[in-house]
């Protein structure tokens, strides 16, 4: 089946412009995570939503990040006026349930994005 | 102080040979504990859950000791395929959705 994708897979903005990621999670889950990932280092949690609800945003690094999931399905994350420290692999997961143990996470194939 | 440390290798390993890494975690509330793989340039995935008692599957054998605060994998018989990136990860004691990772153990294995 259909996993979880996102697009642009690559994406490269000049200092100041704006960008918006898009993420497509497995049809039907409830969990949606974004997570950034520099080089060389694990992902790190930005945000996380229950279906359309934005529980969970203390991992965004400023307030030029911004996340939306209106209708429950996709999302999109928005960077404005990118900075070069913004340059990362930005991950989306998403997960059937809304809590349980060892609730697996399915992440998508990230965007890789370059702020020059 | 990171809230899961893990020693970055590289471990570079013969097929055939046997492995292990630790990671430490910060957090002595810590609840639910993973290792996932990354290969290069691919998502994270996950590779077995880490049970208190110890838990294994086929050749990965994963430990949990909580009075040090430490995970460990342990790898037998090194395929050329195990060569990854492997990623310890921890959930947060007061949710149960957000996960800590480390920043990755990586092993090559050689032909």
């Amino acid at each position: 089946g259909a996993g979880v994708s996102q697009s642009p897979r690559y994406k490269v903005a000049k200092r100041g412009q704006d960008v918006a990621l898009r993420c497509d999670p497995i049809s039907g889950h409830v969990s949606l995570f974004w997570y950034q990932q520099a080089l060389g280092q694990g992902p790190e949690f930005l945000t996380y939503f229950q279906n359309e609800a934005q529980l969970d945003k203390s991992g965004l690094p400023s307030d030029r990040f911004f996340a939306e999931r209106p209708e429950g399905s996709v999302s999109t994350l928005k960077i404005q006026r990118t900075q070069q420290e913004d340059s990362a692999v930005y991950l989306c997961a998403s997960s059937p349930h809304i809590s349980a143990d060892h609730n697996e996470q399915f992440f998508g194939p990230g965007t890789r994005l370059t702020v020059l | 102080r990171k809230e899961v440390e893990q020693d970055p290798g590289p471990f570079n390993v013969p097929e055939g040979a046997t492995v292990a890494f630790n990671c430490t975690y910060s957090n002595s509330a810590s609840q639910s504990f993973f290792w996932y793989r990354q290969d290069c340039r691919k998502e994270p995935k996950l590779l077995m859950s880490v049970y208190s008692s110890g838990n294994e599957d086929g050749r990965f054998t994963a430990q949990l000791n909580r009075a040090s605060q430490y995970i460990s994998l342990l790898i037998r018989d090194s395929k050329l395929s195990d060569s990854a990136t492997y990623l310890c990860v921890v959930r947060a004691p007061s949710n149960d959705y957000k996960l800590s990772f480390g920043a990755g153990t990586t092993v090559t294995v050689r032909a």
